[in-house]
Protein backbone atom coordinates (compact mmCIF):
# COMPACT_ATOMS: atom_id res chain seq x y z
CA UNK A 1 0.00 0.00 0.00
CA UNK A 2 1.50 3.31 -0.64
CA UNK A 3 2.80 5.39 2.27
CA UNK A 4 4.13 8.84 2.67
CA UNK A 5 7.51 8.72 3.67
CA UNK A 6 9.38 11.27 6.08
CA UNK A 7 13.32 12.33 6.62
CA UNK A 8 15.05 12.27 8.09
CA UNK A 9 13.15 10.57 11.51
CA UNK A 10 15.01 12.51 14.07
CA UNK A 11 17.48 15.74 13.25
CA UNK A 12 19.12 17.85 16.08
CA UNK A 13 19.93 21.40 15.41
CA UNK A 14 21.55 24.22 16.96
CA UNK A 15 19.32 27.40 17.47
CA UNK A 16 20.10 29.81 14.56
CA UNK A 17 20.47 27.01 12.02
CA UNK A 18 18.38 25.94 8.73
CA UNK A 19 17.50 22.88 8.46
CA UNK A 20 14.52 21.48 5.44
CA UNK A 21 12.73 18.56 6.27
CA UNK A 22 11.79 16.29 3.48
CA UNK A 23 8.79 13.99 2.44
CA UNK A 24 7.32 12.19 -0.47
CA UNK A 25 4.14 12.00 -0.72
CA UNK A 26 2.11 9.17 -2.69
CA UNK A 27 3.08 9.32 -6.24
CA UNK A 28 -0.55 10.39 -7.80
CA UNK A 29 -1.48 13.30 -4.97
CA UNK A 30 -1.77 16.36 -5.92
CA UNK A 31 -2.24 18.30 -2.46
CA UNK A 32 0.27 18.33 0.31
CA UNK A 33 0.54 19.42 3.86
CA UNK A 34 2.78 20.30 6.79
CA UNK A 35 1.41 20.23 10.62
CA UNK A 36 3.41 19.88 13.58
CA UNK A 37 2.44 18.71 17.09
CA UNK A 38 4.68 20.06 19.85
CA UNK A 39 5.22 17.00 22.37
CA UNK A 40 1.51 16.54 24.43
CA UNK A 41 -0.14 19.10 22.45
CA UNK A 42 -2.26 18.84 19.42
CA UNK A 43 -1.93 18.98 15.83
CA UNK A 44 -1.23 22.49 14.44
CA UNK A 45 -1.91 23.01 10.42
CA UNK A 46 1.13 24.78 9.09
CA UNK A 47 0.68 25.06 5.12
CA UNK A 48 -1.11 23.42 2.65
CA UNK A 49 0.55 23.32 -1.56
CA UNK A 50 -1.41 23.07 -4.70
CA UNK A 51 -0.48 23.15 -8.16
CA UNK A 52 3.01 25.01 -7.16
CA UNK A 53 1.90 27.41 -4.66
CA UNK A 54 0.96 27.64 -1.21
CA UNK A 55 -3.31 27.47 -0.78
CA UNK A 56 -3.48 28.49 2.80
CA UNK A 57 -1.11 29.02 5.60
CA UNK A 58 -1.37 29.67 9.35
CA UNK A 59 -0.30 32.12 11.71
CA UNK A 60 2.28 29.77 12.87
CA UNK A 61 4.30 29.84 8.83
CA UNK A 62 5.91 32.84 9.22
CA UNK A 63 8.60 34.57 7.07
CA UNK A 64 11.34 31.59 8.61
CA UNK A 65 9.28 28.68 7.18
CA UNK A 66 8.74 27.87 3.17
CA UNK A 67 8.02 25.38 1.18
CA UNK A 68 8.84 23.67 -2.19
CA UNK A 69 8.24 20.67 -4.66
CA UNK A 70 11.82 20.61 -6.13
CA UNK A 71 10.73 18.23 -8.41
CA UNK A 72 7.77 15.22 -8.92
CA UNK A 73 8.82 13.64 -6.01
CA UNK A 74 9.77 15.36 -3.00
CA UNK A 75 8.07 17.75 -0.89
CA UNK A 76 10.35 19.84 1.52
CA UNK A 77 9.52 21.90 4.76
CA UNK A 78 12.63 24.25 5.40
CA UNK A 79 12.84 27.06 8.48
CA UNK A 80 15.25 29.09 8.01
CA UNK A 81 16.75 30.44 11.08
CA UNK A 82 15.17 27.61 13.52
CA UNK A 83 14.26 28.93 17.45
CA UNK A 84 14.24 26.52 20.75
CA UNK A 85 10.16 26.58 20.07
CA UNK A 86 10.41 24.87 16.80
CA UNK A 87 10.83 22.09 18.41
CA UNK A 88 8.38 19.36 17.36
CA UNK A 89 7.41 16.27 15.39
CA UNK A 90 6.49 17.58 11.68
CA UNK A 91 3.87 15.61 9.88
CA UNK A 92 3.72 15.84 6.10
CA UNK A 93 0.73 14.36 4.56
CA UNK A 94 -0.81 14.72 1.07
CA UNK A 95 -4.46 13.78 -0.65
CA UNK A 96 -5.84 14.00 -3.72
CA UNK A 97 -9.28 12.42 -3.62
CA UNK A 98 -11.37 15.02 -4.00
CA UNK A 99 -11.47 18.84 -3.59
CA UNK A 100 -8.73 20.17 -1.72
CA UNK A 101 -10.44 20.64 1.71
CA UNK A 102 -12.66 17.22 1.64
CA UNK A 103 -10.09 14.72 0.58
CA UNK A 104 -8.75 12.13 2.84
CA UNK A 105 -5.18 13.20 4.09
CA UNK A 106 -2.74 10.58 4.61
CA UNK A 107 0.17 11.71 7.41
CA UNK A 108 3.52 10.67 7.15
CA UNK A 109 5.82 9.04 10.30
CA UNK A 110 6.65 12.40 11.29
CA UNK A 111 10.57 14.26 11.50
CA UNK A 112 10.79 14.93 14.88
CA UNK A 113 13.26 18.42 15.07
CA UNK A 114 15.03 19.15 18.12
CA UNK A 115 16.32 23.08 18.51
CA UNK A 116 19.37 22.78 21.06
CA UNK B 1 -12.29 30.89 17.25
CA UNK B 2 -13.14 27.16 15.59
CA UNK B 3 -11.98 24.93 18.57
CA UNK B 4 -12.20 21.05 18.99
CA UNK B 5 -12.96 19.96 22.57
CA UNK B 6 -12.48 15.97 23.23
CA UNK B 7 -13.49 13.43 25.87
CA UNK B 8 -12.53 12.41 28.07
CA UNK B 9 -9.27 12.86 27.76
CA UNK B 10 -7.97 9.17 28.70
CA UNK B 11 -10.02 6.15 29.22
CA UNK B 12 -8.55 2.61 30.22
CA UNK B 13 -11.11 -0.53 29.27
CA UNK B 14 -11.03 -4.13 28.89
CA UNK B 15 -10.41 -5.74 26.07
CA UNK B 16 -13.48 -6.93 24.17
CA UNK B 17 -15.71 -4.04 25.85
CA UNK B 18 -16.90 -1.39 24.12
CA UNK B 19 -16.34 2.59 24.41
CA UNK B 20 -17.24 5.59 23.28
CA UNK B 21 -15.56 8.92 22.97
CA UNK B 22 -17.00 12.19 22.68
CA UNK B 23 -15.94 15.43 20.09
CA UNK B 24 -17.69 19.22 20.77
CA UNK B 25 -17.06 21.60 17.55
CA UNK B 26 -17.43 25.18 17.16
CA UNK B 27 -16.12 25.58 13.46
CA UNK B 28 -18.47 27.42 11.03
CA UNK B 29 -19.00 27.31 8.28
CA UNK B 30 -18.79 23.38 8.84
CA UNK B 31 -17.34 21.25 6.13
CA UNK B 32 -16.50 17.50 7.58
CA UNK B 33 -15.22 15.81 10.35
CA UNK B 34 -13.05 13.02 11.03
CA UNK B 35 -11.73 11.04 13.10
CA UNK B 36 -8.05 9.71 13.38
CA UNK B 37 -6.15 7.17 15.46
CA UNK B 38 -2.78 7.99 16.54
CA UNK B 39 -0.39 5.22 17.76
CA UNK B 40 2.50 7.20 19.78
CA UNK B 41 5.22 8.42 18.10
CA UNK B 42 3.51 8.14 14.52
CA UNK B 43 1.55 10.32 12.04
CA UNK B 44 -2.32 10.00 12.57
CA UNK B 45 -4.31 7.45 10.34
CA UNK B 46 -7.65 8.20 9.13
CA UNK B 47 -10.59 6.27 10.48
CA UNK B 48 -13.86 8.36 8.84
CA UNK B 49 -14.84 11.35 7.35
CA UNK B 50 -18.22 12.80 7.34
CA UNK B 51 -19.91 15.81 5.70
CA UNK B 52 -22.82 17.90 6.97
CA UNK B 53 -25.79 15.33 5.55
CA UNK B 54 -23.99 12.21 6.99
CA UNK B 55 -25.05 11.57 10.83
CA UNK B 56 -23.06 7.62 10.90
CA UNK B 57 -20.30 5.88 9.27
CA UNK B 58 -18.34 2.84 9.91
CA UNK B 59 -15.04 1.36 9.44
CA UNK B 60 -14.71 -2.44 10.42
CA UNK B 61 -15.42 -1.96 14.07
CA UNK B 62 -15.88 1.81 14.13
CA UNK B 63 -18.19 3.77 13.71
CA UNK B 64 -18.72 7.59 13.90
CA UNK B 65 -21.70 9.85 14.41
CA UNK B 66 -22.42 13.47 13.72
CA UNK B 67 -24.94 15.70 14.85
CA UNK B 68 -24.56 19.39 12.82
CA UNK B 69 -27.14 20.99 14.78
CA UNK B 70 -25.75 20.31 18.31
CA UNK B 71 -21.92 20.24 17.00
CA UNK B 72 -21.10 17.49 17.92
CA UNK B 73 -19.65 13.46 17.25
CA UNK B 74 -19.05 10.25 18.96
CA UNK B 75 -17.15 7.71 17.63
CA UNK B 76 -17.59 4.05 18.85
CA UNK B 77 -15.13 1.15 19.34
CA UNK B 78 -16.81 -2.34 19.38
CA UNK B 79 -15.37 -5.48 21.14
CA UNK B 80 -11.67 -3.51 21.67
CA UNK B 81 -8.62 -5.28 20.77
CA UNK B 82 -5.70 -4.50 22.18
CA UNK B 83 -4.17 -2.98 19.01
CA UNK B 84 -6.99 -0.09 19.74
CA UNK B 85 -4.41 1.20 21.88
CA UNK B 86 -3.96 4.84 20.66
CA UNK B 87 -5.17 8.36 20.61
CA UNK B 88 -8.11 8.97 18.96
CA UNK B 89 -8.85 12.23 17.43
CA UNK B 90 -11.21 14.43 16.56
CA UNK B 91 -10.22 16.71 13.52
CA UNK B 92 -12.83 19.29 11.90
CA UNK B 93 -12.69 21.39 8.92
CA UNK B 94 -14.57 24.35 7.63
CA UNK B 95 -15.99 24.95 4.47
CA UNK B 96 -13.73 27.16 2.08
CA UNK B 97 -10.53 25.89 4.05
CA UNK B 98 -7.93 24.19 1.23
CA UNK B 99 -6.77 21.76 3.84
CA UNK B 100 -6.47 23.18 7.41
CA UNK B 101 -7.65 20.61 9.26
CA UNK B 102 -8.55 21.85 12.97
CA UNK B 103 -7.40 19.02 15.76
CA UNK B 104 -8.94 18.26 18.74
CA UNK B 105 -6.37 17.37 21.62
CA UNK B 106 -7.64 13.43 21.25
CA UNK B 107 -8.66 10.82 23.72
CA UNK B 108 -6.05 8.37 24.45
CA UNK B 109 -7.45 4.97 24.83
CA UNK B 110 -5.38 2.55 26.84
CA UNK B 111 -7.01 -1.50 26.30
CA UNK B 112 -5.78 -3.85 29.02
CA UNK B 113 -6.27 -7.44 28.49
Amino acid sequence: EPEVTQTPSHQVTQMGQEVILRCVPISNHLYFYWYRQILGQKVEFLVSFYNNEISEKSEIFDDQFSVERPDGSNFTLKIRSTKLEDSAMYFCASGGQARMGTDTQYFGPGTRLTVL
Amino acid sequence: KNQVEQSPQSLIILEGKNCTLQCNYTVSPFSNLRWYKQDTGRGPVSLTIMTFSENTKSNGRYTATLDADTKQSSLHITASQLSDSASYICVVSARRSQGNLIFGKGTKLSVKP
